[in-house]
């Protein structure tokens, strides 16, 4: 069956970095954009980036673009966020999901687990 | 840029039906995807494409459109529905969720 797992989240100062990973399985990974959300503590949830199964094209949210990178492997059936310049605000629960349909008509059948990044001094 | 509104919560008795609603603009041009989180836990895709189920859901789960606003509906809601419910659909590019609403099942 369908496997997202995330890894990487952590405690981290203002402005610095950090990588998440998010391993996958049960699927052909490369056949499938994925994506990118969060949910701050108490809060709804957020999409913060997408990458396309080829990984030609990346897409970010407002508040994120220009400090986080989108990126995957697909030899290694893994995707991966870059994020740089870390605020107090990006505290949250990072979940990983697999992209099903194109365009407009997509949506998120599979969703991992979530990796708390919490950023604090 | 798009933005979608939901109400923050909804109260039903067991066995009642609960409707959660999503409006946005143009929303009635898209397709609307809505997703069901219990506390601690992982969202879960309960429809896509405004009126489709993915395999495993229920039938009491159930979409619509109208005008600019998509609606969820539980029909015969049991207590295990009690959770937040988010709608999503897209922008240019751009994923957008609704704020949520909070589904109690008194």
């Amino acid at each position: 069956q369908v496997q997202l797992v995330e890894s990487g989240g952590d405690l981290v100062k203002p402005g610095g970095s950090l990588r998440l990973s998010c391993a996958a399985s049960g699927f052909s990974f490369r056949d499938y954009y994925m994506t990118w959300f969060r949910q701050a503590p108490g809060k709804g949830l957020e999409w913060v980036s997408y990458i396309s199964s080829s990984g030609s094209a990346t897409y970010y949210g407002d508040s994120v673009r220009g400090r986080f990178t989108i990126s995957r492997d697909n030899t290694k059936n893994s995707m991966y966020l870059q994020m740089n310049s870390l605020r107090v605000d990006d505290t949250a629960v990072y979940f990983c999901a697999r992209g099903y349909g194109s365009g407009s008509r997509g949506y998120f059948d599979s969703w991992g687990q979530g990796s708390l990044v919490t950023v604090s001094s | 840029s798009l933005e979608l509104t939901q109400s923050p919560s909804v109260s039903v008795s067991p066995g009642q039906t609960a409707t959660i609603s999503c409006s946005g603009d143009r929303l009635g041009e898209k397709y609307t995807s809505w997703y069901q989180q219990k506390p601690g836990q992982s969202p879960i895709l309960v429809l896509y494409q405004t009126y489709r189920r993915p395999s495993g859901i229920p039938e009491r789960f159930s979409g619509s459109i109208s005008g600019n606003t998509a609606t969820l509906t539980i029909s015969v809601t049991q207590p295990i529905d009690e959770a937040d419910y988010y709608c999503q659909a897209w922008g240019t590019n751009a994923v957008i969720f609704g704020g949520g609403t909070r589904v109690y099942v008194l």
